[in-house]
């Protein structure tokens, strides 16, 4: 299995609401990342997990909260989200973080849309 | 942020032409480029990691090379079909470890 899975892959939301984003993936990767585009622009990343560990949060907003509950698993929740946040996430994962030229495999996304 | 740049943003390609696009990134603290094909709806696809000044590589009809002392790549397509029509997005790894992504060159292939 050489995929990335997302769900859900469209999600619409009101800003009071939460809700989450998940991301799994059964290669034996131990590094996962969280990416946000908007549209027109590159992918920009949130957050790295290295062996379910947070290592890398790229100074995103505590609305959006990143939980890697296993090796196979990220989750991205998601908390009085902002119109300005409507966005294609994008999740990532490799065989390791650091330290190697190792490629990232990724997921379709997920378009959210907060009204 | 790193200043990754795609040029050009999008281009139209008939059936059977060859086209290339450039890709141009920091020249220092130099650790990988990477070259993705994105296809609507669908995952990105991992084409390239480049890492060694002067390096070429080829996948079938795309070919990409790559120069870390002027900061560039092009990505070459040769006898464009339309399942070449995609985003073509490549990634800067400095030593951070970190992709820093371009926004993409978009590519249609008209048959």
């Amino acid at each position: 299995d050489t995929e990335v899975t997302q769900t859900p892959k469209h999600l619409v939301m009101g800003m009071t609401n939460k809700k989450s984003l998940k991301c799994e993936q059964h290669m034996g990767h131990r590094a996962m990342y969280w990416y946000k585009q908007k549209a027109k622009k590159p992918p920009e990343l949130m957050f790295v997990y290295s062996y379910e560990k947070l290592s890398i949060n790229e100074s995103v907003p505590s609305r959006f909260s990143p939980e890697c509950p296993n090796s196979s698993l990220l989750n991205l929740h998601l908390h009085a989200l902002q119109p300005e946040d409507s966005a294609l996430y994008l999740c990532a994962s490799s065989p390791s973080g650091k330290g190697s030229y190792n490629e990232q495999f990724f997921g379709p996304g997920t378009r959210l849309t907060v009204l | 942020i790193l200043n990754v740049e795609q040029s050009p943003q999008s281009l139209h390609v008939q059936e059977g032409d060859s086209t290339n696009f450039t890709c141009s990134f920091p020249s220092s603290n130099f650790y990988a480029l990477h070259w993705y094909r994105w296809e609507t709806a669908k995952s990105p696809e991992a084409l390239f990691v480049m890492t060694l000044n002067g390096d070429e590589k080829k996948k079938g009809r795309i070919s990409a090379t790559l120069n870390t002392k002027e900061g560039y790549s092009y990505l070459y397509i040769k006898g464009s079909q339309p399942e070449d029509s995609a985003t073509y997005l490549c990634a800067f790894r400095g030593n951070d470890y970190k992709l820093s992504f371009g926004a993409g060159t978009t590519v249609t292939v008209r048959a």
